[in-house]
């Protein structure tokens, strides 16, 4: 069975410094890998993917970038966090191109 | 482009009573569609899934149709419980590409 495990938990920040979020998926080879935020109660918004290795999609621009270093790996990240990134990021993987995606716990962060 | 619409932002039922939430959807591709369920805190999960037309798919007591010919996809039960409150999202991947559109959820909340 595939599981999925997202880190950290929770991740309370200051405007202007650094952030990375993390996701790792096993038990799936060559996932389709994405990234989701979403505001308290909001709907998700897409902002990457990834199909392969070293090779990520952005769907939406939020000052955010994302790396896929490892077949397993998926990361999210920013040189200077706002407010406007506080929110619930997820992770998601799918078997299939176009197929249902299955997510991660999740991330929740507060930008202060 | 793709587009998901929830036209429910909140529903608010009786224990015991029958509910349905609308989906409808736009795309000039064949369409899959999708409900996802997600409790508070928690991450979306996979409900239900249909690619067929006319075909209806059933999991954990909630049921939905793909009409392709009314582009919905309702999700009903024909009795809510107080463990069906949570946020529920209709989306929709076609295309083949691997974007997957969220409608803008609607809250269930199910009162004793």
């Amino acid at each position: 069975a595939q599981t999925i495990h997202q880190w950290p938990v929770a991740e309370i920040k200051a405007v202007g410094s650094p952030l990375s979020l993390g996701c790792t998926i096993k038990g799936k080879s060559s996932p389709n890998l994405y990234w989701y935020w979403q505001a308290t109660g909001g709907t998700l918004q897409q902002l990457f993917y990834s199909i392969t290795v070293g090779q990520v999609e952005s769907v939406v621009q939020l000052n955010l970038s994302a790396s896929r270093p490892k077949d397993d790996q998926f990361i999210l990240s920013t040189e200077k966090l706002l407010l406007s990134h506080s929110g619930f990021y997820l992770c998601a993987w799918s078997g299939d191109w176009g197929g249902e995606q299955y997510f991660g716990p999740g991330t929740r962060l507060t930008v202060l | 482009g793709d587009s998901v619409t929830q036209t429910e932002g909140l529903v608010t039922l009786t224990k015991g009573l029958p509910v349905m939430l609308n989906c409808t959807y736009q795309t000039t591709y064949s369409p899959f569609l999708f409900w996802y369920v997600q409790h508070l805190n928690e991450a979306p999960k996979l409900l239900l899934k249909s690619s067929t037309d006319n075909k209806r798919t059933e999991h954990q007591g909630f049921y939905a149709t793909l009409h392709k010919s009314s582009s919905s996809f309702h999700l009903q039960k024909s009795s809510v419980q107080l463990s069906d409150s949570a946020l529920y999202f209709c989306a929709l991947s076609a295309g083949g590409n691997n974007k997957l559109t969220f409608g803008q959820g609607t809250v269930l909340s199910v009162i004793p």
